[in-house]
């Protein structure tokens, strides 16, 4: 089992959609939780960084952590054309260790 | 101004040569990092540095070795380059407690060898 899952998509929507998405990691002592946006051909873009378990909102996204089910959730508000990328969630288990990633899931909004 | 710069952008070179990538940030962090993304887009950790000093290398081959002349650089020299190491390589910095979270990724350099 790898370390962190993450459905690679793609996923379509029409702009303006609420969307979900979703990474798994078997191991419980990952306590650093992250989200980078990657667009074609440039290098990740932090977008959320969370410690240890909870809800995190920066205006139309949301980051959420669930350490008991292992499970970490990102959800972008009112979806927008721009918001089409490759998004990549990470993990680490403490300060100095190796972050960890998800092989991102491709997001197409549609206008 | 940029903050994470990488040179070159594109890289095609033969099998056997010798080559470096070269990265600078003027950000004034502490730690810099190499990842490595694959043909199939998986982003791994190479090496770790903070304030000059190596803190993580993971399971590359020895081919590979970072230089950091200084905070601000951290240089990847790439020896006997063989076709699997065509992927995209990717510097980052972060500020502060070494290795809290990768702020800022440069805009990769493509390296193909043929």
């Amino acid at each position: 089992q790898k370390e962190v899952e993450q459905d690679p998509g793609p996923l379509s929507v029409p702009e303006g959609a609420i969307v979900s998405l979703n990474c798994t990691y078997s191991n419980s002592a990952f306590q650093y939780f992250m989200w980078y946006r990657q667009y074609s051909r440039k290098g990740p873009e932090l977008l959320m960084y969370t410690y240890s378990s909870g809800n995190k909102e920066d205006g139309r996204f949301t980051a959420q952590v669930d350490k008991s089910s292992k499970y970490i959730s990102l959800f972008i508000r009112d979806s927008q054309p721009s918001d089409s990328a490759t998004y990549l969630c990470a993990m680490r288990f403490q300060a100095g260790t190796a972050l960890i990633f998800g092989k991102g899931t491709t997001l197409s909004v549609s206008s | 101004d940029t903050a994470v710069s990488q040179t070159p952008k594109y890289l095609v070179t033969q099998m056997g040569n010798d080559k470096s990538i070269k990265c600078e940030q003027n950000l004034g962090h502490d730690t810099m990092y190499w990842y490595k993304q694959d043909s199939k887009k998986f982003l791994k950790i190479m090496f770790s540095y903070n304030n000059k000093e190596l803190i993580i290398n993971e399971t590359v081959p020895n081919r590979f070795s970072p230089k950091s002349p200084d905070k601000a650089h951290l240089n990847l020299h790439i020896n006997s380059l063989e076709l699997g190491d065509s992927a995209v390589y990717f510097c980052a910095s972060s500020p502060g407690e070494a290795g809290r979270t990768e702020a800022f990724f440069g805009q990769g350099t493509r390296l193909t060898v043929v």
